[in-house]
């Protein structure tokens, strides 16, 4: 049983520039969450969804950030206008069915803005 | 609001011996999970264990054991026979039944030593 994916695994923008990081969840699974960790801190929350919604995105900036988890397909972050503390880690994580559920992570994507 | 407190930022023991982890949180729920995840230097965050807070009898998984004492809302991770493998940043995370998100502390990073 495949864990979760992400990829790209490292991605570099410039400045002004948009990201969008993928995350396939585990086989079985239907939620998704975003989270994202600064060089040498924890991993903070960012966004919750199920198929097609959005649950909880408390964690998400207001402005150039948005997620999305569509019927088919990975669910995506996007990150528009990229600027330099955008730089970090980004994991994606995944539970089965019972939102209660051990949440597994991907190997994230390390994003660097130059 | 929950908090996750790992007051430990380093540790280093050598090879086979015992280290303990601490971590101490903050809520007023009564039903929550609790965990710890290890993060070695491929950035992979990987399950150690799980504690349900509702269970008295602390989690054991091979090497790795739990000391979870409810009322001083305090979670430390014991790793026996310590491992060159071990060496990783440890992070304590909570996560309140029924909700999504997992909070995480600021993490502990292990050394082993040969």
């Amino acid at each position: 049983n495949a864990g979760v994916m992400q990829n790209p695994r490292h991605l570099v923008r410039r400045r002004g520039q948009e990201a969008r990081l993928r995350c396939s969840p585990m086989k079985g699974h239907s939620h998704v969450y975003w989270y994202r960790q600064l060089p040498e801190e924890g991993l903070k929350f960012m966004v919750y969804l199920q198929k097609e919604n959005i649950i909880d995105e408390s964690g998400m900036p207001k402005e150039r950030f948005s997620a999305e988890f569509p019927k088919e397909g990975p669910s995506i972050l996007r990150i528009q206008q990229v600027v330099r503390g955008d730089s970090a880690a980004y994991f994606c994580a995944s539970s089965g069915q019972i939102s209660t559920d051990t949440q597994y992570f991907g190997p994230g994507t390390r994003l660097t803005v130059l | 609001a929950q908090t996750v407190t790992q007051s430990q930022p380093e540790m280093s023991v050598q090879e086979a011996e015992t280290v303990t982890l601490s971590c101490t949180y903050d809520t007023s729920e009564s039903n929550y999970y609790l965990f710890w995840y290890k993060q070695p230097p491929s950035r992979q965050m990987i399950l150690v264990i799980r504690q349900e807070a509702y269970k008295q009898q602390n989690a054991t998984e091979n090497r790795f054991s739990v000391n979870f004492q409810k009322a001083a809302k305090s979670f430390s991770l014991k790793i026996s026979d310590s491992q060159l493998g071990d060496t990783a940043m440890y992070f304590c995370a909570f996560k309140v039944q029924g909700a999504q998100k997992l909070v995480f502390g600021q993490g502990t990073r292990l050394t082993i030593n040969p």
